[in-house]
Parts: C-alpha cells; sequence; structure tokens
C-alpha cells in the first residue's frame, strides 16, 4: 500500500513566521504534489516536482516555496506567513507517466494550517 | 487549459437510494478523468478512473461512472447510498499523456439521511 505522510495534521503559527510543512511517501515515487484545498474553490495545485532537486510552478505559487532534496522527501516552505494562507494542505505522489503506469495521485491526510 | 465544474455543491439523498454526481470538464484533446472521495479529517481516496476504452467505468466501494465526450461529463453514480458514503467527492481532468497535473472541481459534499 502506498503510504504519504504529512508531519502535522494541525499547525497553528503566527504571521510573518517560517513554517514548513513536511510530505514523506514510500513508494519511490518521481512526481510530488502540494495542493491547498479550501472551501468552493477544490484543490488547488501551488508546486510540483518530477524529480530530486527538480520543481515546477503550479497554479498559485505565489508566497510559497518547495525544497526536494531526496526522492522521497517534498517540503512545502512559507517565507513569511500571512493569515491568508490558512487553509488545508495536501501532499500527493505518483509514478511518472509511462506505459504501463496508472497515473495516480496518492495523497496524504492533510495538514490543517492556521495563521494568527 | 482544462477546466472541472461540479455544478452541485451539496446533495443530500436517503440511505438506500441511488445517486448521481455530476461533473463536466473542459479540455480539447483526450482527457484522462478521475474521481476521488475525502472523508471528513482525511486525505482523497481515488473511486476510479478513466483513459481510454470502455466509456463505463467501475470504481470501488460500489461506485460508477460513464464517460460522455459529446457531452463533456464524466458523471458518478451508485444504485444503493450508504450512511458510509457521505465525504466529499472531487472530479479532476488531467491532461494526456500524463496526469501529474490534475486540474479539481469544487467538490460536492454529500449528505445521507437515515
Amino acid at each position: 500500500d502506498v503510504k504519504v505522510t504529512q508531519s502535522s495534521r494541525y499547525l497553528v503559527k503566527r504571521t510573518g513566521e517560517k513554517v514548513f510543512l513536511e510530505c514523506v511517501q514510500d513508494m519511490d515515487h518521481e512526481n510530488m504534489f502540494w495542493y491547498r484545498q479550501d472551501p468552493g474553490l477544490g484543490l488547488r495545485l501551488i508546486y510540483f516536482s518530477y524529480d530530486v532537486k527538480m520543481k515546477e510552478k503550479g497554479d498559485i505559487p505565489e508566497g510559497y516555496s518547495v525544497s526536494r532534496e531526496k526522492k522521497e522527501r517534498f517540503s512545502l516552505i512559507l517565507e513569511s506567513a500571512s493569515t491568508n494562507q490558512t487553509s488545508m494542505y495536501l501532499c500527493a505522489s505518483s509514478p511518472p507517466s509511462g506505459p504501463g503506469s496508472t497515473d495516480t495521485q496518492y495523497f496524504g491526510p492533510g495538514t490543517r494550517l492556521t495563521v494568527l | 487549459a482544462q477546466s472541472v465544474t461540479q455544478p452541485d455543491i451539496h446533495i443530500t439523498v436517503s440511505e438506500g437510494a441511488s445517486l448521481e454526481l455530476r461533473c463536466n470538464y473542459s479540455y480539447g484533446a483526450t482527457p484522462y478523468l478521475f474521481w476521488y472521495v475525502q472523508s471528513p479529517g482525511q486525505g482523497l481516496q481515488l473511486l476510479l478512473k478513466y483513459f481510454s476504452g470502455d466509456t463505463l467505468v467501475q470504481g470501488i466501494k460500489g461506485f460508477e461512472a460513464e464517460f460522455k465526450r459529446s457531452q463533456s461529463s464524466f458523471n458518478l453514480r451508485k444504485p444503493s447510498v450508504h450512511w458510509s458514503d457521505a465525504a466529499e467527492y472531487f472530479c479532476a481532468v488531467g491532461a494526456f499523456p500524463g496526469a501529474q497535473k490534475l486540474v479539481f472541481g469544487q467538490g460536492t459534499r454529500l449528505t445521507i439521511n437515515p
């Protein structure tokens, strides 16, 4: 079974703090993703990574950065947290596309971040 | 660019009744289509997916979905819902040939009346 774990289920931070959200997957997947989920907006892609040290911006990268130093770990960084970054953050991983690939993304349980 | 619309924000059905959740997508080429379910406090779990072939797709937990290219739709159905089906459901579209970048709909919250 694919397992994607996120370092915290709930997190409370203050405005201006630097925040790290960690995600680890155990299936040797090449692709990893960070989404934020807000009511009425569904999931929106922040960043994704298709290999170690590689990253690409998603639809809403402003105010965020990412780090992928090891294949199994993908970190989301809020350089200076703001109240409008209060949200649920979901991490996912998937194998690479290609013949025989399922192209399925597997999700972690999410981190609910509150910025005061 | 692809997009997904789930017209129903919230649906309530009685236990044992049939269910249909609507999903309309916009994409110029062959789409990859997915339905995910999110139970309260949980991450997303894949229910089913369509890549090609038979347009009626069977998934887990007794769900199925039908791809209709002419209507740009991929509606999710279940003949008889159970109280444990109460959750939020997300439709997503990915671009061929890979589905690394998925675009999600806004979600439909399903409430089950006893």
